[in-house]
């Protein structure tokens, strides 16, 4: 399988504990994107990396939240001290910056449940 | 800032129909436009984008949509429905090649058999 791939696919914890997600992007892909879905919205925009560099972070991004693309080919996405408003998806995309404008190719997402 | 508005939460066409999926966007600039598909416990899916030229633009499942820059409207249309459209749909904006992509929030079609 050559898509994005997401680990793992669903994610149940307790409020206060740490959750550490991971996403591998397409081989060749240079750009990868993490989002969060809420049930009957779209996806919204948390962060993202050009190779192992972090370009931009949402507002959403809080202090508990940290992202890290270390080699520039795989990502995580940690949430510290979770609190029920963080469960959500949590998508993943990825994307080949060339001349032409690519479209992003998503994860199947993980799903985030805090209890 | 930008921001993408689907007006409609559900839209319902009988199988063998035309269908049509609103979608508006606020963007300076020039924008770039693109329509994604969600079908249950699946990533979302790429149809089709706008970037320039032809204002009609041709997608994946023969989906085509329609860049009205007067309008800021982006709408999503095939000529005849069929009942594995049925999915949540997500137009989705973006200010440039370097940008963020923001996604409306969304668009369940229903097609009935």
């Amino acid at each position: 399988d050559t898509g994005v791939s997401q680990d793992p696919r669903h994610k149940i914890t307790k409020r206060g504990q740490n959750v550490t997600f991971r996403c591998d992007p397409i081989s060749e892909h240079n750009r990868l994107y993490w989002y969060r879905q809420t049930l009957g919205q779209g996806p919204e925009f948390l962060t993202y990396f050009q190779n192992e560099a972090q370009l931009e972070k949402s507002r959403l991004l809080s202090d508990r939240f940290s992202a890290e693309r270390p080699k520039g080919s795989f990502s995580t996405l940690e949430i510290q001290r979770t609190e029920q408003g963080d469960s959500a998806m949590y998508l993943c995309a990825s994307t080949a910056r060339l001349l032409e404008l690519d479209e992003q190719f998503f994860g199947p997402g993980t799903r985030l449940t805090v209890l | 800032a930008q921001s993408v508005a689907q007006p409609e939460d559900q839209v319902n066409v009988a199988e063998g129909n035309p269908l049509t999926v609103k979608c508006t966007y606020s963007v300076s600039g020039n924008p770039y436009l693109f329509w994604y598909v969600q079908y249950p416990n699946r990533g979302l899916q790429f149809l089709l984008k706008y970037i320039t030229g032809d204002n009609l633009v041709k997608g994946s499942y023969g989906f085509e949509a329609e860049f009205n820059k007067s309008q800021t409207s982006f709408h999503l249309k095939k000529p005849s429905a069929l009942v594995s459209d049925s999915a949540l749909y997500f137009c989705a904006v973006m200010r440039g090649r370097d940008d963020k992509i923001i996604f409306g929030k969304g668009t369940r079609l229903h097609i009935l058999p």
